[in-house]
């Protein structure tokens, strides 16, 4: 258990679907983040939240939306996905301290596994 | 372009030491990561290197040569349950992390 609670686990949606992903950190930290990770392939980072700003989107499709209404929960809409966004979806959160020197290492959820039908 | 790289798949037996490599070009370096990831669960960190050396944490190993770009995991006393993927993360000049695409490692009985 690490502190970052993803739902739900799995999920099968059809291409004209309309689901949430939803995320919840109970560790107090300020930053949060949507990657994906595809078989044999690295970790990409889809959005970066500090302090409930989004900071980073990867030039990620706008079929995909993230919402972070406080620091605690993050949300992924998804929409008018296709077959090729089938993925596991992790969430992950840190601890962001600006001018010091920190490892900012990241803790992560146990993902949400999406197919796209 | 920012690379990392490591094997794609290693196997070993019970009770003997693996060595999991890994080498990046960055922009930049802040620092290395090495999560676990078990199939189905959440990466778990596991170890971080920002200066040169070995940092030893129980049956697990982690050393970095920033001159070379190169780290190594060093696991001895394998266990069944050390079967996992382990991921290789470099954090670079503006603090964003690139990961390698992992190792998945198989322990043998």
């Amino acid at each position: 258990e690490t502190g970052v609670t993803q739902t739900p686990r799995h999920l099968v949606m059809g291409m004209t679907n309309k689901k949430s992903l939803k995320c919840e950190q109970h560790l107090g930290h300020n930053a949060m983040y949507w990657y994906k990770q595809s078989a044999k392939k690295p970790l990409e980072l889809m959005f970066v939240y500090n302090f409930k700003e989004q900071t980073e989107n990867n030039s990620v499709p706008s079929r995909f939306s993230p919402e972070c209404p406080n620091s605690s929960h993050l949300f992924l809409h998804l929409h008018t996905l296709q077959p090729e966004d089938s993925a596991l979806y992790l969430c992950a959160s840190s601890q962001v301290e600006y001018g010091l020197a920190v490892t900012d290492t990241q803790y992560f959820g146990p993902g949400t596994r999406l197919t796209v039908l | 372009g920012q690379n990392i790289d490591q094997p794609t798949e290693m196997t070993a037996t019970e009770g003997a030491i693996v060595q999991i490599n890994c080498t990046y070009q960055t922009s930049g370096f802040n620092g290395l990561f090495w999560y676990q990831q078990h199939a189905g669960e959440a990466p778990t960190f596991l170890s971080y290197n920002v200066l040169d050396g070995l940092e030893e944490k129980g049956r697990f190993s982690s050393f970095l040569s920033r001159s070379k770009g190169y780290s190594y995991l060093l696991l001895k006393e394998l266990q069944m349950k050390d079967s996992a993927s382990y991921l290789c993360a470099v954090m670079d000049s503006n603090y964003q992390l690139i990961w390698g695409a992992g190792t998945k490692l198989i322990i043998k009985p």
